[in-house]
């Protein structure tokens, strides 16, 4: 199993330019989240889907949108890029809830916008 | 939101026991606590996590106070793989399972 995995690695994009960051995991999993960590700091939730078809916004939904048309792929668009927006992107999946709940994360991609 | 709070680092002994705290006083009945690390450039991995009794496997121990309003990761023999931020989640399961990662420990073993 190749469990999460994140394209593309890096990316550079200009002010306004828009692009998409895809995450693809073979786990089956239900649950699927994007997360962006600033330098120095932790892992902040920007949205999330429970399940094929649905979405939901975490902490910093802003600036971003998602779609979840397949149960193995989640992906993460930006429409008009921001410097603000300069960060390492994660991905994780996790079963459903319950007591054996671990997320598995991504390698990650680092987006610069200038 | 429930947070947690950690020490911005600390420093251990090659193959000496390490004690990584956790202070999460405003835990609600239903939090899971779990604990992640991060090894550089990559993506945060599972280490342990448990609900109100101490915890134990292959990687860790965890101990949760009775109050449950701190918790200690215990890493038994740290090694220089163990070199990571460590960060301490507190899990609510009522609001759609979602993570919320602090700024974490950032642990350095000394050779």
């Amino acid at each position: 199993n190749a469990g999460v995995t994140q394209t593309p690695k890096f990316r550079v994009l200009k002010t306004g330019q828009s692009m998409t960051l895809l995450c693809a995991q073979d786990m089956n999993h239900e649950y699927m989240y994007w997360y962006r960590q600033d330098p120095g700091m932790g892992l902040r939730l920007i949205h999330y889907s429970v399940g094929e078809g649905t979405t939901a916004k975490g902490e910093v939904p802003d600036g971003y949108n998602v779609s979840r048309l397949k149960k193995q792929n989640f992906l993460l668009g930006l429409e008009s890029a921001a410097p603000s927006q300069t960060s390492v992107y994660f991905c994780a999946s996790s079963y459903i809830g319950g007591e054996d709940y671990e997320q598995y994360f991504g390698p990650g991609t680092r987006l610069t916008v200038t | 939101d429930a947070k947690t709070t950690q020490p911005n680092s600390m420093e251990s002994n090659e193959e000496e026991p390490v004690h990584l705290p956790c202070n999460h006083s405003t835990i609600s009945g239903t939090d899971y606590i779990h604990w992640y690390r991060q090894l550089p450039s990559q993506g945060p991995e599972y280490v342990i996590h448990g609900l109100t009794s101490n915890v134990n496997n292959r990687m860790a121990s965890l101990a949760i106070a009775e109050d449950r309003k701190s918790s200690t990761l215990i890493l038994h023999r740290a090694t220089l793989r163990d070199a990571a931020v460590y960060y301490c989640i507190l899990r609510a399961i009522y609001t759609g399972n979602q993570f919320y990662f602090g700024t974490g420990t950032s642990l350095t073993v000394i050779p």
